[in-house]
């Protein structure tokens, strides 16, 4: 079955610095990778998604993420971060079967000034 | 475009009592699904509809939790009898529906349940 990976539980980067949040995740073939964002009191919001094609996808609000199939990675970036990005991220997987996703269990982002 | 309306925004009651969520997602999205979210966790599916049927509850504990789509609109989740572990964010999302690997979930804001 598959399964994703957040390593980092919590970071905190200083407000214009790059950002890297990791995820990993578990599928034989060619999964469909998302990530999304969760402010406090909002829903989960749809930053990016990747199925096939180019391994470096740009999603919304700056955000970019890769596909390494060899590392079975698809981590999330941004290069300089605003104090609106604090939020949780998650990064979610389906298989080719269209089954409902898979989520990770997030990793907090938080901003300083 | 309205969202994904969920209601209550919070309830709290005690182990045993029973409870209702309720959840209307946008405006033809023949997909509904309830997730479980618990504090430090990523949401967890708890059934999937298409329409008015069920597509995946194979993570519901249909011993006490419970959930329905009449007519293939608003939802409603029930558990009964609540116990401690319940507590949790529940989350609605929805989606058109006509494919199930490519199209986007639009998710509500919850509810937090608290199970004393």
């Amino acid at each position: 079955a598959q399964s994703v990976t957040q390593p980092d539980i919590h970071i905190t980067v200083s407000e214009g610095a790059s950002l890297e949040l990791r995820c990993n995740y578990s599928y034989g073939a060619t999964p469909y990778l998302f990530w999304y964002v969760q402010s406090p009191g909002q829903g989960l919001q749809l930053l990016l998604k990747y199925f096939s094609g180019d391994t470096l996808v740009q999603g919304i609000k700056g955000f970019e993420a890769e596909f390494k199939r060899s590392q079975s990675s698809f981590n999330l970036r941004k290069p300089s971060v605003h104090w609106s990005d604090a939020a949780e991220y998650f990064c979610a997987v389906k298989d080719q079967a269209g089954t409902a996703l898979i989520f990770g269990k997030g990793t907090t982002l938080s901003v300083s000034s | 475009e309205a969202g994904v309306a969920q209601s209550p925004r919070y309830k709290i009651i005690e182990k045993r009592q029973s409870v209702a969520f309720w959840c209307n997602p946008i405006s033809g999205h023949a997909t509904l699904y309830w997730y479980q979210q618990i504090l430090g966790q990523g949401p967890k599916l708890l059934i999937q509809f298409q329409n008015n049927g069920v597509v995946d509850d194979s993570q519901l504990p249909k011993d006490r939790f419970s959930a329905e789509r009449l007519k293939g609109v608003d939802s409603t989740l029930k558990i009964q009898p609540a116990k401690l572990e319940d507590s949790a964010v529940y989350l609605c999302a929805s989606s058109l529906g006509r494919d199930r690997t490519n199209e986007k979930l639009f998710f509500g804001s919850g509810t937090q349940l608290s199970v004393l």
